[in-house]
């Protein structure tokens, strides 16, 4: 499984628009980039996921460049409750599951200020 | 749709003991895996199961083991506890099919505490 490189933390205002970009240089043909929400002591909830340039969902949008090197997730118009830590993951959409022997990062803490 | 269910919420037990921590799957799921969460290590892979059979392990002792049952719901078994050992621990449910839409959906998770 490709590894993810995401900043560490990243702070941001109510009403912004955020920017998280994950480096995966590895990446394979198959594989596919999906991101996770997790808030303090519950699990990872799912946002996004895409193989190709722009997917966009009612909370996020998901853009990936032509080489699939690296990948932008983008919230607009954060608010408090957005604060939370961000994972990248890339794996084998062609597997059993995104759960399926993922490897998780460390992830980027966003914090969202008044 | 009832989401994925973790028993129990928060444990407390001593060094040496055992463990048994419980997981349902979300309805029509057939996939359940489990993670341990700590401050210093992050999300953990520990094992997925599938149909009642272990598909995928991670790098954990044989002291963490578990089941499925044919109703997919899981169990995980952490035997002779050391002080390491609390962490949340968390399951994930996902209909397992190969090329079928992988999202997976975590539980709240069962917080672990050894003394």
């Amino acid at each position: 499984l490709a590894k993810t490189t995401q900043p560490i933390s990243m702070d941001s205002y109510e009403g912004q628009e955020v920017n998280i970009t994950c480096s995966h240089n590895n990446i394979a043909t198959n594989d596919y980039i999906t991101w996770y929400q997790q808030f303090p002591s519950q699990g990872p909830r799912f946002i996004i996921q895409g193989y190709k340039t722009k997917v966009t969902n009612e909370v996020a949008s998901l853009f990936i460049p032509a080489d699939r090197k690296s990948s932008t997730l983008s919230l607009p118009r954060v608010s408090l409750s957005d604060t939370a830590v961000y994972y990248c993951l890339v794996g084998d959409k062609g597997g059993y599951s995104s759960a399926s022997k993922i490897i998780f990062g460390s992830g980027t803490r966003l914090s969202i200020r008044p | 749709k009832a989401g994925v269910t973790q028993t129990p919420r928060y444990l407390i037990k001593t060094r040496g003991q055992q463990v048994t921590l419980s997981c349902s799957p979300i309805s029509g799921h057939r996939s359940v895996s489990w993670y341990q969460q700590t401050p210093g290590q992050g999300l953990q892979f520990l094992f997925e199961y599938f149909s009642e059979t272990q598909r995928n392990k991670g790098n954990f002792p044989g002291r963490f083991s578990g089941r499925q049952f044919s109703n997919s719901r899981s169990e995980m078994n952490v035997s002779t506890l050391e002080l390491g050992d609390s962490a949340l621990y968390l399951c994930a449910s996902s209909l397992g099919r190969r090329g079928a839409n992988t999202e997976a959906f975590f539980g709240q998770g069962t917080r672990l505490t050894v003394v």
